[in-house]
């Protein structure tokens, strides 16, 4: 059965460290979408994908925060540097279509991150 | 006002009887619905989706759309001890068709 990857499952680093997370979606898969998930709390978007062009990025801390996906594939979320506060669930999803209204998220395992 | 609301639970329900989950949005135009169940430490997985007013069943699972009061639900028959975890009810919304999550309802199945 198709599905989402992520690595690595766990990380735990300390603050003013460099981190990055790995995904790659479900094969024809063309949004990409990467969520945190604090404890206790929906997931919350940070940056959508179709393809490789980001189309919402609205809530992605931009002073610390990057994403990538520059073959319309896999894609990597990069913090740098970690903050005390950035310690959740890093969740990434894919659906199939193109902007559809009727998009079907598929998440992959996520990310524990644990900044010290 | 929460874009997606829940309440948070716990649901405490015995094994066997119907598990009844509540969800409110606040956006009228939202035109696709989504239940997750996310075991604790776990990532959500998709049980249910409904774009259309109305029931729509799935062996165990029903879910209700109820556009015009802005209120969706997830019926769970039988319910059993493994069905424990949170639901979390998700809303498409927007032109850039990303869901807004609501923050999930645990459901307790006691044997």
């Amino acid at each position: 059965e198709a599905e989402v990857a992520q690595s690595p499952r766990y990380k735990i680093t300390e603050k003013s460290q460099a981190v990055a997370f790995w995904c790659d979606p479900i094969s024809g898969h063309a949004t990409l979408y990467w969520y945190r998930q604090i404890l206790g709390q929906g997931p919350e978007l940070l940056v959508q994908f179709q393809d490789e062009s980001v189309v919402d990025d609205s809530q992605l801390p931009k002073d610390r925060f990057s994403a990538e996906r520059l073959k319309g594939v896999d894609s990597t979320l990069k913090i740098q540097p970690a903050e005390l506060g950035d310690s959740a669930m890093y969740l990434c999803a894919s659906s199939l279509e193109k902007g559809q209204t009727y998009n079907e998220q598929f998440f992959g395992p996520g990310t524990r991150l644990t900044v010290l | 006002q929460k874009e997606v609301e829940q309440n948070s639970g716990p649901l405490s329900v015995p094994e066997g009887a119907i598990a009844s989950l509540n969800c409110t949005y606040s956006d009228r135009v939202s035109q696709s619905f989504f239940w997750y169940r996310q075991y604790s430490g776990k990532s959500p997985e998709l049980i249910m989706s409904i774009y259309s007013n109305g029931d729509k069943e799935d062996g165990r699972f029903t879910a209700q759309l109820n556009k015009a009061s802005q209120y969706v639900s997830l019926l769970i028959r039988d319910s059993q001890p493994s069905d424990s975890a949170t639901y979390l009810c998700a809303v498409n919304t927007g032109s850039s068709y990303k869901l807004i999550f609501g923050s999930g309802t645990r459901l307790l199945v006691r044997p």
